[in-house]
């Protein structure tokens, strides 16, 4: 079965680094997110990419925050200078958008545990 | 915007029993999806089941049901013999299937379900 891929899984940086988050989404997909999930609390929705542009974003996805996907398969968000309440499992996801159809086949990463220090 | 609230941050139930976990939401679109999924301790999100709103008929997905009531804005789940490794976090999730929806899913908070052997 076809999986979204995420990498690094776990990645600890210093406060005030950039950082990159990478995914790989499922080929035939055409809608990208990321979520974000503190520790112990629900998932927050990030931002939706479509058509290589941001479709939708939440307010949490402020200026410290960019997502491209650079090259036709990954689909990258960056945080630039990261602080101590970004700590937190990053979730990309990808779905495949057909009028009704798009209910279906939305998948989720494995996430990316992101520790700043 | 679109809310979701699970009232029960924590269940319990005996290997082989029936447990039932409870999600309201809000929303004044006619037109959506609504999902639960399993978040086990390695933290991957894992579809359980999906529910369309224009279907009266409940989801099943072998011992996971649903019980949707459109009206009431609610969608409960219901797990029957109950296993060890139902034993995870659920989370209920709300979509918007049409419109300038572009995917984004809105979580409740969680419900951390323990089962006893």
């Amino acid at each position: 079965e076809p999986e979204v891929t995420q990498t690094p899984s776990h990645q600890v940086t210093q406060m005030g680094q950039e950082v990159i988050l990478r995914c790989v989404p499922i080929s035939n997909h055409l809608y990208f997110y990321w979520y974000r999930q503190i520790l112990g609390q629900k998932v927050e929705f990030l931002v939706s990419f479509y058509n290589n542009e941001i479709s939708e974003k939440s307010e949490i996805f402020d200026d410290q925050f960019s997502v491209e996907r650079p090259d036709g398969s990954n689909f990258t968000l960056k945080i630039r200078s990261t602080k101590l309440e970004d700590s937190a499992m990053y979730f990309c996801a990808s779905s495949f958008l057909r009028g009704r159809l798009y209910g279906y086949g939305y998948t989720f990463g494995s996430g990316t545990r992101l520790t700043v220090v | 915007a679109q809310t979701v609230t699970q009232s029960q941050p924590e269940m319990s139930v005996q290997e082989a029993e029936t447990v039932t976990l409870s999600c309201t939401y809000d929303t004044s679109e006619s037109d959506y999806y609504l999902f639960w999924y399993k978040q086990p301790p390695s933290r991957q999100m894992i579809l359980v089941i999906r529910q369309e709103a224009y279907k009266q008929q409940n989801a099943t997905e072998n011992r996971f049901s649903v019980n949707f009531q459109k009206a009431a804005k609610s969608f409960s789940l219901k797990i029957s013999d109950s296993q060890l490794g139902d034993a995870a976090m659920y989370f209920c999730a709300y979509r918007n299937a049409g419109g300038t929806s572009y995917g984004k899913l809105t979580f409740g908070q969680g419900t951390i379900l323990t089962v006893h052997p």
